[in-house]
């Protein structure tokens, strides 16, 4: 089946950096999606982008479907956006999703 | 319009007890989906029901069991409860995944202690 990585495993940042998050993906997809989990546990949806680039205030991410990795960039990070971000990927039916591993992101006032 | 609900939020149990964990998927979805977290560890895929239907089953083993009703909500039942099954249990939901492709959607989680 489909695997998924992501990278960096841990990211430490000021308040107010810049950072990327990147997914990379082993077969075609149908379904890409990054997701924010919050120390509750409650897992947030981010963007559903199987391709293409997508936008959400600070947030934006890009899915380069034919070379098989999507990015996630934050910028002008705030405490508020610590937690872990997740990608998870999916293509085909009667197959769940996939997840990656995560990126523990930690910003720092 | 309401997102995906889970019951109970906390469940602890002795080793060897039952638990029964409830999923109501957004109106309008038809699959629901339910994941395991342990501690620190990311989401593995443990069943996914669609129009009443088993579709896919995770690498688990047969004491984890679900079904889903008509109206779409999920019960996942965990027999012979170990000490190791304690964990945050997600439930999402999603339009249809026969097809693929489809956007899912996730409830707070459930939490299990086993003791």
């Amino acid at each position: 089946g489909i695997q998924v990585e992501q990278s960096p495993p841990d990211l430490i940042l000021q308040e107010g950096a810049n950072s990327t998050l990147r997914c990379n993906f082993s077969d075609s997809v149908n379904n890409l999606q990054w997701f924010h989990q919050n120390p509750w546990g409650q897992l947030i949806n981010l963007f559903y982008i199987p391709s293409g680039t997508k936008q959400n205030g600070r947030l934006s991410a890009t899915t380069v479907a034919t070379e098989r990795y999507s990015l996630l960039y934050i910028s002008s990070s705030q405490t508020t956006d610590s937690g872990v971000y997740f990608c998870a990927a999916g293509n085909s039916g009667n197959t769940p999703l996939v997840f990656g591993k995560g990126t523990r992101l930690s910003v720092i006032a | 319009e309401a997102g995906v609900t889970q019951s109970p939020t906390h469940l602890i149990k002795t080793r060897g007890q039952q638990a029964t964990l409830r999923c109501s998927p957004i109106s309008g979805h038809t699959s629901v989906y339910w994941y395991q977290q342990a501690l620190g560890l990311g989401l593995q895929f443990l069943l996914w029901y669609d129009e009443g239907e088993e579709r896919n089953r995770g690498n688990f083993p047969p004491r984890f069991s679900g079904r889903q009703f008509p109206n779409y909500s999920s019960e996942l039942n965990v027999n012979a409860l170990e000490l190791e099954d304690s964990a945050l249990y997600l439930c999402a939901s999603s339009r249809t995944g026969l097809v693929g492709g489809d956007e899912q959607f996730f409830g707070p989680g459930t939490r299990l202690t086993v003791l």
